[in-house]
């Protein structure tokens, strides 16, 4: 059972344009969420993160939210552009006890010049 | 060089061969995994090391063997692999075991089993 999903495998979404990705997860004890950015014949590169103490965290354009009664967090990209174009992956850790990050599948985003 | 570098970056193997892929930090990263990606699915983790020592295999087959002789390097041997192996193996390492640091990722081997 996936305890970190992401639903969405693709989106496309024109430059200059709000970019949405979204992730659920379904185990309460994730306290820590990263994001990130996966190009073809690349590994995945670190993206951005948030603790379970905050809401929102934000780096230059790009925004990740987390609404924990929900478990549900999202990653806002604006102005998208094409470069942006790369699958996106969200991630979940729990603080001193699994050692590991749960991924999700990833969504594939499109941005249209 | 800096970061991850995984070797081979494109592996074709019969299912009879014995093969090994390579990985090499240069971050001084005392933590390194070993991710498996199959196409459309969640990278699934297969082994962590910490400071040399094995401290999760995640019910991964034997046909898997790890091998960290020192921090910085870890290989992963493969022997007698099915065509459902085929996927992109990843390798990460971090300054320690847990976040918030994040994984810093190889570029990863492609993997086919025929």
């Amino acid at each position: 059972d996936q305890q970190v999903k992401q639903n969405s495998p693709s989106l496309s979404v024109q430059e200059g344009r709000i970019s949405i990705l979204n992730c659920d997860y379904t185990n309460s004890m994730f306290d820590y969420f990263l994001w990130y950015k996966k190009y073809p014949a690349e590994g995945p590169t670190f993206l951005i993160s948030i603790s379970s103490i905050k809401d929102k965290n934000e780096d230059g354009r790009f925004t990740v939210f987390l609404n924990k009664s929900a478990k549900h967090l999202s990653l806002h990209i604006v102005p998208s552009q094409p470069g942006d174009s790369a699958v996106y992956f969200c991630a979940a850790y729990t603080s001193g006890s699994a050692r590991q990050l749960t991924f999700g599948s990833g969504t594939q985003l499109t941005v249209l010049p | 060089e800096t970061g991850v570098t995984q070797t081979p970056r494109h592996l074709v193997m019969g299912m009879t061969n014995k093969k090994s892929l390579k990985c090499e930090q240069h971050l001084g990263h005392n933590a390194m995994y070993w991710y498996k990606q199959s196409a459309k699915k969640p990278l699934e983790l297969m082994f962590v090391y910490n400071f040399k020592e094995q401290t999760e295999n995640n019910s991964v087959p034997s046909r898997f063997s790890p091998e960290c002789p020192n921090s910085s390097h870890l290989f992963l041997h493969l022997h007698t692999l099915q065509p459902e192996d085929s996927a992109l193996y990843l390798c990460a390492s971090s300054q320690e075991v847990s976040p918030p640091y994040g994984y810093t990722f190889g570029s990863g081997t492609r993997l086919t089993v025929v």
